[in-house]
């Protein structure tokens, strides 16, 4: 069964350093996103991703934040200058297109475990 | 108020026993409702998706109250393996948003 893939599974950095995490959505997958868990909280959403642009963004996703698909497999997404509180889980996850519920569903990567110190 | 509103538990149950979580959401444009499950440190995987008339899978039944604006996931015969937190988790259409809003999760405990 295909699968969302991330790597790295976990990431230690120095605050201020620029993390790239990246993620392969599943082949026939249209919509992309990123989420991120800080430890003992919710899964929050940060962006969305359709068409080679960003379709939706929180309030999360700040200048610090950008996302780049740069070849046919492979969705990035970047922190320029990590602060402390970006300590996080982020996961990636995709869906297809299309209205239906089944359609809906979104499938996630095991995640990328970043600490920043 | 929350957008999506869980129990937190734990709910702590023996082997075999039914157990219910509610949630409930504060938009009622949303279209689309699942049910997620979360093992420690792990992703989010798709339990199942909520429809209007109710569906079941297996041990597993959902329910969606649209006037309530509540969904219900029930769990039968529980088994040591259903321990995880279950997460509740709806789309909101009304910006075209197609992103999920996420509860907090209702963390279950099965005990031999």
């Amino acid at each position: 069964e295909p699968e969302v893939t991330q790597t790295p599974s976990h990431q230690v950095t120095q605050m201020g350093q620029e993390v790239i995490l990246r993620c392969v959505p599943i082949s026939n997958h249209l919509y992309f996103y990123w989420y991120r868990q800080i430890l003992g909280q919710k899964v929050e959403f940060l962006v969305s991703f359709y068409n080679n642009e960003i379709s939706e963004k929180s309030e999360i996703f700040d200048d610090q934040f950008s996302v780049e698909r740069p070849d046919g497999s492979n969705f990035t997404l970047k922190i320029r200058s990590t602060k402390l509180e970006d300590s996080a889980m982020y996961f990636c996850a995709s869906r297809k297109e299309g209205g239906l519920a089944r359609q809906e569903t979104q499938y996630f990567g095991p995640g990328t475990r970043l600490l920043v110190l | 108020r929350k957008e999506v509103e869980q129990d937190p538990g734990p709910f702590n149950v023996p082997e075999g026993a039914t157990v219910a979580f509610n949630c409930t959401y504060s938009n009622s444009a949303s279209q689309s409702f699942f049910w997620y499950r979360q093992d420690c440190r792990k992703e989010p995987k798709l339990l199942m998706s909520v429809y209007s008339s109710g569906n079941e899978d297996g041990r597993f039944t959902a329910q969606l109250n649209r006037a309530s604006q509540y969904i219900s996931l029930l769990i039968r015969d529980s088994k040591l393996s259903d321990s995880a937190t279950y997460l509740c988790v709806v789309n909101f259409r009304y910006t075209g948003r197609r992103a999920l809003t996420f509860g907090s999760g209702t963390r279950l405990q099965v005990q031999p």
